[in-house]
């Protein structure tokens, strides 16, 4: 079965600064990875995506992730971070084409220090 | 496109009450979820649907029921609420037969349920 493994349950980040949330998965073939952003009460918004080909991809808001196979990582990374970037962020991997839902990570706070 | 669109936003039940939390998509996907979301576990999958009466379990089944009869809609039943069940839920929706190809799952809204 697959799983999804986020070491940080809270990162505290200042203002400006560069982050790096990370992602390690366990899955048996190719895997559809993704992150999401939740804000406190609201639903989740995709950040991006990985299928296959590049292995680093882009996504919105200024966030990219680098998927690495021979690591089982898929870590996500922003240079420059806002205020308004805090909220809880998800990483999940999708088998048999999510014809089977997702399987999601735990989760990580992210705090931003003025 | 309204997306994926989730009713009621709030419910307070008392043990032992049942309900229908619905969801229904307007994008023709045939693949549809449940997930429940509790403090520190994520997402975790109730139930998901791969097509028009199709249906199978995921990771947290126990106490609720689905059925897919119309490929917009897919309801979740709670038989008897528990305080257990206390969470939020969400509906997802992905792939569309016309692109032939799986992209990400749509999210909707959520419903908070407090069982009492």
């Amino acid at each position: 079965a697959q799983s999804v493994t986020q070491p940080d349950i809270h990162i505290t980040v200042s203002e400006g600064a560069s982050l790096e949330l990370r992602c390690n998965y366990s899955y048996g073939a190719t895997p559809y990875l993704f992150w999401y952003v939740q804000s406190p009460g609201q639903g989740l918004q995709l950040l991006l995506k990985y299928f296959s080909g590049d292995t680093l991809v882009q996504g919105i808001k200024g966030f990219e992730a680098e998927f690495k196979r021979s690591q089982s990582s898929f870590n996500l990374r922003k240079p420059s971070v806002h205020w308004s970037d805090a909220a809880e962020y998800f990483c999940a991997v999708g088998a048999r084409g999510g014809a089977d839902g997702l399987t999601f990570g735990k989760g990580t706070h992210l705090i931003i220090q003025p | 496109n309204a997306g994926v669109t989730q009713t009621p936003k709030f419910q307070v039940l008392k043990t032992g009450q049942s309900m229908t939390l619905q969801c229904a998509q307007d994008m023709n996907h045939e693949y549809m979820s449940w997930y429940r979301q509790d403090p520190g576990m994520g997402l975790r999958l109730i139930h998901y649907s791969v097509g028009a009466g199709i249906t199978d379990q995921g990771e947290v089944p126990n106490g609720y029921n689905v059925s897919r009869s119309t490929t917009e809609d897919f309801p979740l039943r709670l038989l008897s609420a528990a305080p257990s069940q206390t969470s939020v839920y969400f509906c997802a929706s992905s792939y569309s037969p016309a692109s032939g190809r799986w992209n990400e799952q749509f999210f909707g809204p959520g419903t908070r349920l407090t069982v009492l």
